[in-house]
């Protein structure tokens, strides 16, 4: 079975932009989670999207946002980026979202 | 507010140097304790989910054990194609969000 996919795999953005990135869950779940990874930390919650629906938001500005599709993939968009969100972006995605969380490979953002 | 602190920051051991990697955790209500291993710029692989004080759960060379405070990620005879990142996480009673400590970065030489 496939895992969580994420695209793209790398980016290279200037400051000010807009970028979108995506992820597809594992095949029957239905919870997608998107958080942020700066080198040497955890990661950091940025959403949870269960059902098309916003079940959690992480200490983000909003600049940041979120969506799930019907098919539950998930899009996460960052508007006038700063140089601080350079980092690994991962997407994880469970069952139902109480459960363990199963991780994609991450994009790596970098601001410019 | 969820705290999670791991220890130590970083581990060297030799070849076949049994050791233990630590998670301590505050928590209201621990709902599941997770632990992960991620390799450089991969996203997080995972290994164990841990639900109440005395489970324990193995995988190849790992063993993974709970109390009320702390976890600990026992390695047991270490390979170095078992250098990486263990990530510990903590999930709260009621909550969907987990709680990531910043990871026990282990190196094991040959």
């Amino acid at each position: 079975d496939a895992g969580v996919t994420q695209s793209p795999t790398h980016l290279i953005k200037t400051r000010g932009q807009h970028v979108t990135l995506r992820c597809s869950p594992i095949s029957g779940h239905k919870s997608v989670s998107w958080y942020q990874q700066v080198l040497g930390q955890g990661p950091q919650f940025i959403f949870q999207y269960y059902e098309k629906e916003e079940r959690g938001r992480g200490n983000f500005p909003d600049r940041f946002s979120a969506r799930q599709f019907p098919n539950y993939s998930s899009e996460l968009n960052v508007n006038a980026l700063l140089l601080g969100d350079s980092a690994l972006y991962l997407c994880a995605s469970g069952p139902g979202g109480q459960e363990t969380q199963y991780f994609g490979p991450g994009t790596r953002l970098l601001v410019l | 507010e969820d705290q999670v602190t791991q220890s130590p920051e970083a581990l060297r051991l030799q070849e076949g140097e049994s050791s233990s990697l630590n998670c301590s955790y505050t928590v209201s209500g621990l709902r599941g304790l997770f632990w992960y291993r991620q390799d450089p710029g991969k996203g997080p692989e995972f290994l164990f989910t841990l639900y109440s004080a005395g489970e324990e759960k193995e995988k190849e060379r790992l063993k993974a054990t709970l109390t009320k405070k702390e976890s600990f990620l026992h390695i047991t005879a270490p390979k170095p194609e078992d250098s990486a990142t263990y990530l510990c996480a903590v999930q709260a009673g009621g909550s969907y969000i987990p709680t990531f400590g910043r990871g026990t970065s282990l190196i094991v030489h040959p």
